[in-house]
């Protein structure tokens, strides 16, 4: 089957800290991988997305690659700041059938001043 | 655009009420979908709709049901909420490209007591 594990939290950071998140996959076809944020009281947004192997999605600071020899896609991020705290959630997506989203069990990081 | 909308924010019920959960969209999305986040469990997926009266079982659909008269709406229905219900529920839509983003409504706080 297809499923997402997520290093365990919660994880917390002095601001400016570096920041590995890291998550590995199983899946029985070939994914689509993603980053999704989840900020206080709000719902999920995505943060960065990569589609096929070797590719590396980025925003906000924000990195990840997508490491099919390893079944990998860690979050990476230089410096950390105060506004970075949130849930940070890795999931995957199969293209054929549903293509429904399979979530990590989610990373709840805090970054103190 | 509003994006995906849910109402209510949030609702309490007793065991053996029921209710409906409301989720709309106005980005023309097909395919749109029911989720529940619980703690430690990421989010797990309840009910999908591939577009107007298409709708299939994900996850963990026992207990709930849908419809999907229009591309705009996709309610969830508990019909006998139990406390094993009590979650926060999210609702998502994205068109049918397979690696497209997902976009979430805010979340609905369910409590059965």
């Amino acid at each position: 089957g297809n499923s997402v594990t997520q290093m365990e939290g919660p994880v917390t950071l002095s601001e400016e800290a570096f920041l590995t998140i890291n998550c590995t996959y199983t899946a029985t076809g070939y994914p689509s991988l993603f980053w999704y944020v989840q900020y206080p009281g709000e719902g999920l947004q995505l943060l960065l997305k990569a589609t096929k192997a070797d590719d590396k999605g980025s925003n906000k600071g924000f990195e990840a690659t997508y490491r099919k020899e390893t079944t990998s896609f860690h979050l990476e991020k230089g410096s950390v700041q105060v506004s970075d705290s949130a849930v940070y959630f890795c999931a995957l997506t199969i293209l054929q059938g549903a293509q429904k989203l399979v979530f990590g069990q989610g990373t709840r990081l805090t970054i103190n001043p | 655009n509003a994006g995906v909308t849910q109402t209510p924010k949030f609702q309490v019920l007793k065991t053996g009420q029921s209710m409906t959960l409301q989720c709309a969209q106005d980005m023309n999305h097909e395919y749109m979908s029911w989720y529940r986040q619980d703690p430690g469990m990421g989010l797990r997926l309840i009910h999908y709709s591939v577009g107007a009266g298409i709708t299939d079982q994900g996850e963990v659909p026992n207990g709930y049901n849908v419809s999907r008269s229009t591309t705009e709406d996709f309610p969830l229905r508990l019909l006998s909420a139990a406390p094993s219900q009590t979650s926060v529920y999210f609702c998502a839509s994205k068109t049918s490209g397979g690696t497209d983003t997902q976009y979430f409504g805010p979340g609905t706080r369910l409590t059965v007591l």
